[in-house]
């Protein structure tokens, strides 16, 4: 069974990086032949896809955030990663690891994990 | 960019009704649209993909229909367990992806 788990600082100060990992179990990142994403949700809000990696490496991002996105991918430990820079209290959200299957759907989520932007 | 209008933004309805979800597109999407449900503090699963194709252990009384840039999302019969927020997600312009803003389904 495919699970997913995002791990990370649920606190992080206003201009500084937001930096969270995806560690996937159930199936290997490298064999499966799928992006892996991230999206997020504001409270209250809707989902905002933040952007999807291959296991090569190859990476594609939600432009209104591509300034400050980074996504990689460690398939040695089974996991993908997300940098965001320079955060304001704007990306306080819970942040949420998935399967992207095709680059069409997402089909199996993390539980998500939130983070709050603040001094 | 692809704008996604869901409708209504909330409903209430009673165990046993027909339910129904829409979503329009700003532009002609084919049949990339996806359904989701969320449930309070989970993550969103998966129902519906491809606008009409239940995905494997979805119960049939789900079920969505559209093309192009009009779609709906039904519950055949509304069950208690069906309590959620309800998204849309197209998928046309890959690999940009877009959901709607949501629907919040309450039992009457």
């Amino acid at each position: 069974q495919l699970q997913l788990q995002e791990s990370g600082p649920g606190l992080v100060k206003p201009s500084e990086t937001l930096s969270l990992t995806c560690t996937v179990s159930g199936d290997s990142i490298s064999s499966s032949g799928y992006y892996w994403g991230w999206i997020r949700q504001p409270p209250g809000k809707g989902l905002e896809w933040i952007g999807s990696i291959f296991y090569s490496g190859n990476t594609y991002y939600n432009p209104s955030l591509k300034s400050r996105v980074t996504i990689s991918v460690d398939t040695s430990k089974n996991q993908f990663s997300l940098n965001l820079s320079s955060v304001t209290a704007a990306d306080t959200a819970v942040y949420s690891c998935a399967r992207h299957k095709h680059l069409a759907c997402f089909d199996y989520w993390g539980q998500g994990t939130l983070v709050t932007v603040s001094s | 960019d692809i704008q996604m209008t869901q409708s209504p933004s909330s409903l209430s309805a009673s165990v046993g009704d027909r339910v129904t979800i829409t979503c329009q597109a700003s532009q002609d999407i084919s049949n990339y649209l996806n359904w989701y449900q969320q449930k309070p503090g989970k993550a969103p699963k998966l129902l519906i993909y491809d606008a009409s194709n239940l995905e494997t252990g979805v119960p049939s009384r789900f079920s969505g229909s559209g093309s192009g840039t009009d779609f709906t999302f039904t519950i055949s019969s509304l069950q208690p367990e069906d309590i959620a927020t309800y998204y849309c997600q197209q998928y046309d312009n890959l690999p940009q992806s877009t959901f709607g803003q949501g629907t919040r389904l309450e039992i009457k």
